[in-house]
């Protein structure tokens, strides 16, 4: 049971144009929500978060929007760049009584910025 | 400040083969994880590790992997027979509190033969 799907495993878009990847979770327990960029032969980088009381949260050229009643986020990234190019990976994390929180990851999405 | 390190970053093996990985994450952080990344799939928590102890091993192969954090600060994931489905790349991640980023290292891709 994925409670965390990334439904486009790709997606690619022009230099300069806006990149949006979409995220939709099912566990109504997740409260806090994140991206994060990866690229080949290295370990996942954390880009974006937010938290369950935010609607938006904007950093740069990056912002994340979290639609609650849809259970639904999305990742804006505008102007997107060549560097761009990634597989981004939606997280979802709950809190466990008496421990630290744990990520549920979705399955990414390979984003490709053309030139 | 240093990030997390992993070790070997590539692995081949024969199945029913052991192999072991090793992962010093980065220092002060007390929360330690390790994730198993399938080609196509996105990481899947094994073991996450409050300083020496485990907090969650729900999801670790018990039959067939096992980890520790003997000093609380390295950790080491072992398989012991590996199987053709154990193929994927192994990621350690740490984070200095509950509520912190967590950190990944850049992984161990394993391939079983």
């Amino acid at each position: 049971d994925q409670q965390v799907k990334q439904n486009s495993p790709s997606l690619s878009v022009q230099e300069g144009r806006i990149s949006i990847l979409n995220c939709d979770y099912t566990n109504s327990m997740f409260d806090y929500f994140l991206w994060y960029k990866k690229y080949p032969a290295e370990g996942p980088t954390f880009l974006i978060s937010i938290s369950s009381i935010k609607d938006k949260n904007e950093d740069g050229r990056f912002t994340v929007f979290l639609n609650k009643s849809a259970k639904h986020l999305s990742l804006h990234i505008v102007p997107s760049q060549p560097g761009d190019s990634a597989v981004y990976f939606c997280a979802a994390s709950a809190h466990l009584s008496g421990s630290a929180r744990q990520l549920t990851f979705g399955s990414g999405t390979q984003l490709t910025v053309l030139p | 400040e240093a990030g997390v390190a992993q070790s070997p970053r590539y692995k081949i093996i024969e199945k029913r083969q052991s192999v072991a990985f090793w992962c010093n994450p980065i220092s002060g952080h007390a929360t330690l994880y390790w994730y198993q990344q399938i080609l196509g799939q996105g990481p899947k928590l094994l073991i996450q590790f409050q300083n020496n102890g485990v907090v969650d091993d729900s999801q670790l192969p018990k039959d067939r992997f096992s980890a520790e954090r003997l000093k609380g600060v390295d950790s080491t994931l072992k398989i012991q027979p590996a199987k053709l489905e154990d193929s994927a790349v192994y990621l350690c991640a740490s984070r200095r509190g509950p509520t912190d980023t967590q950190y990944f290292g850049p992984g161990t891709r394993l391939t079983v033969l």
